[in-house]
């Protein structure tokens, strides 16, 4: 069963600083997707990021980055010069290759404070 | 459409009451998904269907809970006799070929349960 860690409940940061939100997760598949997603305090989820099994190099967007490593099962999520607009609950989710679902992790509400 | 589309977009019910909820999927996906977001960060799969067929049901609470995917029509998910523990916002999400493409996900009905 595919099972996700998101150790960091609750994460405060002061704008502008960096922060990094963990994620670990466990499965027996070969293949699978990583996917994170964002739901602002109005409730809608945000797709942020797909990332595929067999492609660990690092991703950027912007502000945004992700750290794949395979060998340890962690798809980090790091968000430079934070803004308040990035206070969000964030939601690690691998997928299920085997039921073809998306399996959310707990989730971990950052608060940027101005 | 463009997006994925859930009516209402609240929803009160008195317990023991009947609950009909609707999604229309993305024009041209194939796949739709019913979560459950109980508490605020935690999700649950209920249940998917490719075209009208259900093609993973495991989520699903059956005594209570039933959903259909009819041709050229918006998705529903029913909950018959509702209970206070259903008060949760619940998402549908559509995707072209399954959870391997991204999932689009709606903005959600808040269902209350009093």
């Amino acid at each position: 069963a595919q099972k996700v860690t998101q150790a960091q409940t609750e994460i405060s940061v002061v704008e502008k600083e960096d922060v990094t939100l963990d994620c670990v997760y466990e499965t027996r598949d070969t293949t699978y997707y990583l996917f994170w997603y964002k739901q602002p305090p109005s409730g809608e989820l945000v797709f942020l990021i797909r990332r595929n099994s067999f492609d660990e190099q690092n991703e950027i967007s912007g502000r945004y980055s992700w750290n794949f490593q395979k060998s340890t099962s962690s798809f980090n999520f790091t968000i430079t010069a934070s803004q308040v607009v990035d206070s969000a609950v964030y939601f690690c989710a691998p997928e299920s290759t085997s039921y073809d679902k998306v399996i959310f992790g707990p989730g971990t509400s950052l608060s940027v404070i101005p | 459409g463009e997006e994925v589309a859930q009516t209402p977009k609240h929803l009160v019910r008195g317990e023991g009451q009947k609950a009909k909820l609707y999604c229309a999927p993305i024009k041209g996906h194939s796949y739709v998904f019913w979560y459950q977001q109980v508490l605020k960060n935690e999700f649950k799969f209920l249940i998917s269907f490719q075209n009208e067929n259900v093609f993973d049901e495991t989520g699903m609470p059956k005594e209570r809970f039933s959903a259909k995917c009819l041709p050229n029509s918006p998705c529903s998910l029913e909950i018959q006799a509702t209970k206070l523990e259903d008060s949760a916002v619940y998402f549908c999400a559509s995707s072209q070929v399954g959870a391997y493409n991204e999932q689009f996900f709606g903005p959600g009905t808040r269902l209350t349960v009093l």
